[in-house]
Formats: structure tokens, sequence, C-alpha cells
């Protein structure tokens, strides 16, 4: 995989459903994966940093696990709500200081 | 509100015309960047000013003209632009790196008649 790619690039999820996507990117000269999340009209907002591989984090009911030897991450929202509709990002930055973004995950929850 | 203004919000301009993107940030941060976003593609990083300095250069077109006269402004000065160059442009800054989290301002909408 030479750029990081997001899937899907778009999902339905009902309210009150748990949902997850991915992100695939090179493994090779990694050091960190960001999490953004971008709502119309708004700026993208920053979610989470991961650097190690096997990391975890949560904030609230959003959460995102690394795996940088295969080169994937995951982002679950539990229990979703309408205000967890946006698109979601992700970029990779390497040891060389370089980052690139993903095209991104369209989320939309369903009343 | 990230700390990271950017003006206008909206831009309509002639391919003939010059005008100026501007970006500030209240946050303290070391570096900025702009990002150019076009329908359906990722967020392509354009420059990087990093203390001052230009550090990055994206092969952009020389009618986009970056200029950081210090580390909490950074403007893009735009001329003969062409209709494909239509799109937001986003501004964003970090403390340091572009591996440390970046925080972002709301984006310009230009659209190139």
């Amino acid at each position: 995989i030479l750029n990081v790619e997001q899937s899907p690039q778009s999902l339905h999820v009902q309210e009150g459903d748990s949902t997850n996507f991915t992100c695939s990117f090179p493994s090779s000269n990694f050091y960190a994966l960001h999490w953004y999340r971008w709502e119309t009209a708004k700026s993208p907002e920053a979610l989470f940093v991961m650097t190690l591989n096997g990391d975890e984090k949560k904030k609230g009911r959003i959460s995102a696990t690394l795996n940088t030897k295969e080169g994937y991450s995951y982002l679950y929202i539990k229990g979703s709500q309408p205000e967890d509709s946006a698109t979601y990002l992700c970029a990779r930055a390497n040891r060389d200081d370089k980052i690139i973004f993903g095209k991104g995950t369209r989320l939309h929850i369903l009343p | 509100e990230t700390g990271v203004t950017q003006t206008p919000r909206h831009l309509v301009m002639g391919m003939t015309n010059k005008k100026s993107l501007k970006c500030e940030q209240h946050l303290g941060h070391n570096a900025m960047y702009w990002y150019k976003q076009s329908a359906k593609k990722p967020l392509e990083l354009m420059f990087v000013y990093s203390l001052e300095e230009r550090v990055e250069n994206n092969s952009v077109p020389s009618r986009f003209s970056p200029e950081c006269p210090n580390s909490s402004h950074l403007f893009l000065h735009l001329h003969t632009l062409q209709p494909e160059d239509s799109a937001l442009y986003l501004c964003a800054s970090s403390l340091g790196t572009r591996k440390e989290t970046q925080y972002f301002g709301p984006g310009t909408r230009l659209l190139v008649l």
C-alpha cells in the first residue's frame, strides 16, 4: 500500500447502532497515525494520535486501535448518535516528517 | 473553535484577479500549513512553514505564493488562477512538526471563474 486508504467511503448507520471503519496505510517508516473528525462547515477536529503497535485510545463512545505491523487502524463508534454524522479522516505521519491523509469515511446517522 | 481562523470564508475570483487568503493561529504553535481539498480527493499538503521558514513546497504551481511574516500568520497569495484551482483551502498549525496533532481552520471555499 503506497497511499492511505479508508473504507468504506460512505456509511449509513441507524441511530443507536455501533459501527466501525478502517484506515490502511504503508507500514514502513511509520511514526504516527492520526484520526480527525470533520463536520460539515466546521474545521477538522483531532480525535486521536497513536504511535505504538497495539495502541488503543478512547474518547467517550469513540475508540480506535492501531496495528503498525500490518498497517491498519480501526475507528469504532458505539451507540451512534446524530451528532456523530461527519467525515472521519485518518492521516499517517512517517519518520521523515511526511504526512498523508486518506479520503475519509463519510458517516451518516439515520434517525 | 480550534484557535485557527481563516479569512475570507468564501471567495469568488476571475482568472486575472489577485487575491490573498489569510490564516491566523492563537495557539503559540511553530508550524503552519496550507492544504487543498478538491472534490473526491484527499487533503493535499501544499506548503509547510516551521518557525517562519518554508520547509516544504509540494510542487505547487507558482500562481500560489505563500507568505509567513511571523509564526502566528500565514498568507496564500493567488494570481492568474485556473478554474481547476477551485477548492477548499485549509490552514492548519501544530506545535512542532507534522508528526504532532494539527489544528485546522474552517477553510476558504474558493471558486475561480
